[in-house]
């Protein structure tokens, strides 16, 4: 119930593609859905989040879509560069609980 | 504005053998987290503290793991005695409050490797 389950497992995209990271979720009451960007030695760090009230959120390169009736987020990443190879996860959590559930990660290379 | 400090950033230690980890918030950040990130996982929420306070360990497995918050500021995360699962990255974060839409912010973790 508690679970996300996050995909693909690695991806690889050429330098100016699209990448495209999938989450999926059980627990309907969640409703606040952040990703994280983690590179080596490095702790996660928030990059964007999103809100079922709205579908899709968009921060520069990064935009997030939210289908709510699936119970599944993604990120888009638009023009990726080699800067953006990292580990991303993507996370949920219930409204007035910050407890975060992990999505098990994506490691992301972008290559020349 | 420096960020969440944790130390040591390596440790290896054979089983049986207990180790303790520290943290240091953010200045001003009442909300301190202790996760445990085993490779190829996401980050877990081991505990969690407000102030001095523990708001949630319902996933601390207690009967080795303990962690203290001292005056509301560092915390310590001991494992006594460690297991060979034990092996993993603990990650330490702070937020300025507990409430959603405090972002998170997360130290650069100490890997623990247990033979």
């Amino acid at each position: 119930q508690q679970q996300v389950k996050q995909s693909p497992q690695s991806l690889i995209v050429q330098k100016g593609g699209i990448s495209i990271i999938n989450c999926a979720y059980e627990n309907t009451a969640f409703d606040y859905f952040p990703w994280y960007q983690q590179f080596p030695g490095k702790g996660p760090a928030l990059l964007i989040a999103i809100r079922p009230d709205v579908s899709e959120k968009k921060e520069g390169r990064f935009t997030i879509s939210f289908n709510k009736s699936a119970k599944q987020f993604s990120l888009h990443i638009m023009d990726s560069q080699p800067g953006d190879s990292a580990t991303y996860f993507c996370a949920a959590t219930l409204f007035g609980n910050e407890k975060l559930t992990f999505g098990t990660g994506t490691r992301l290379t972008i290559i020349p | 504005e420096a960020g969440v400090a944790q130390s040591p950033r390596y440790k290896i230690i054979e089983k049986r053998q207990s180790v303790a980890f520290w943290c240091n918030p953010i200045s001003g950040h009442a909300t301190l987290y202790w996760y445990q990130q085993i490779l190829g996982q996401g980050p877990k929420l081991l505990i969690q503290f407000q102030n001095n306070g523990v708001v949630d360990d319902s996933q601390l497995p207690k009967d080795r793991f303990s962690a203290e918050r001292l005056k509301g500021v560092d915390s310590t995360l001991k494992i006594q005695p460690a297991k060979l699962e034990d092996s993993a990255v603990y990650l330490c974060a702070s937020s300025l409050d507990g409430g959603q839409g405090y972002e998170q912010y997360f130290g650069p973790g100490t890997r623990l490797t247990v033979t």
